[in-house]
């Protein structure tokens, strides 16, 4: 299986601030199609999950365009360009690219 | 409004078997691919199933292979989850996940609030 890895585990930021995530798989998530097949959701506090991200950096619907995800083969970043009280929770990286799915073990967004 | 709504969670004794159900409303159920993931108390997302439009093709985690069994009901936009031989290590908040278009695989764009199961003796 592919091993996900995010860091830091604990994200404290600044309202008005911005934030970085970094997720780092155990293999190239690019598929033959050329695209990197790598999914960003967040949990809120006592919510499910929900998509932001699909395939590197296609904001799901509804999602503020605060948001922006990058990268290719092994590494890969979710970006919050300015961080609102709302955006805690738990943000998951998933590789989409083989079978098992799986998700890294999740970055906590936290309110300084 | 999409939705899904998943029911059937409960304490079972380990060795006891339970069926998750999941209702989806308000998109083509029909023609969605769909998940179920669970998450341990205080743990992170681990993906259990998955089943394609028509049931033709499905999967599981080594987990719960031999164990569980996927299915769906098309007519009446019901997705369940069969679990047999439970053991402890499946305790979890269960969630049915899916895809309200037909991207890839693992596009899950819509997801259930979850229902809790609890094997303990």
């Amino acid at each position: 299986d592919i091993v996900m890895t995010q860091s830091p585990l604990s994200l404290p930021v600044t309202p008005g601030e911005p934030a970085s995530f970094s997720c780092r798989s155990s293999q190239s998530l690019l598929y033959s199609n050329g695209k990197n097949y790598l999914d960003w959701y967040v949990q809120k506090p006592g919510q499910s999950p929900l998509l932001l991200i699909s395939v590197t950096s296609n904001r799901a619907s509804g999602v503020p365009d605060r948001f922006s995800g990058s990268g290719s083969g092994t590494d890969f970043t979710l970006k919050i360009s300015r961080v609102e009280a709302e955006d805690v929770g738990v943000y998951y990286c998933m590789q989409a690219v083989q079978s098992p799915p799986t998700f890294g073990q999740g970055t906590k967004l936290e309110i300084k | 409004e999409v939705q899904l709504v998943e029911s059937g969670g409960a304490l079972v004794q380990p060795g006891g078997s339970l069926t998750l159900s999941c209702e989806a409303s308000g998109f083509s159920f029909t023609g969605c691919r769909m998940n179920w993931v669970r998450q341990a108390p205080g743990e992170g997302l681990v993906w259990v199933s998955r089943i394609n439009s028509d049931g033709s093709d499905i999967g599981y985690a080594d987990s719960v292979r031999g164990r569980f069994t996927i299915s769906r009901d098309n007519a009446r936009n019901r997705l369940y989850l069969q679990m047999d031989s439970l053991r402890v290590e499946d305790t979890a908040v269960y969630y049915c996940a899916g895809g309200t278009v037909d991207y890839y695989i693992y596009y899950m764009d819509v997801w259930g609030k979850g229902t809790t199961v609890t094997v303990s003796s």
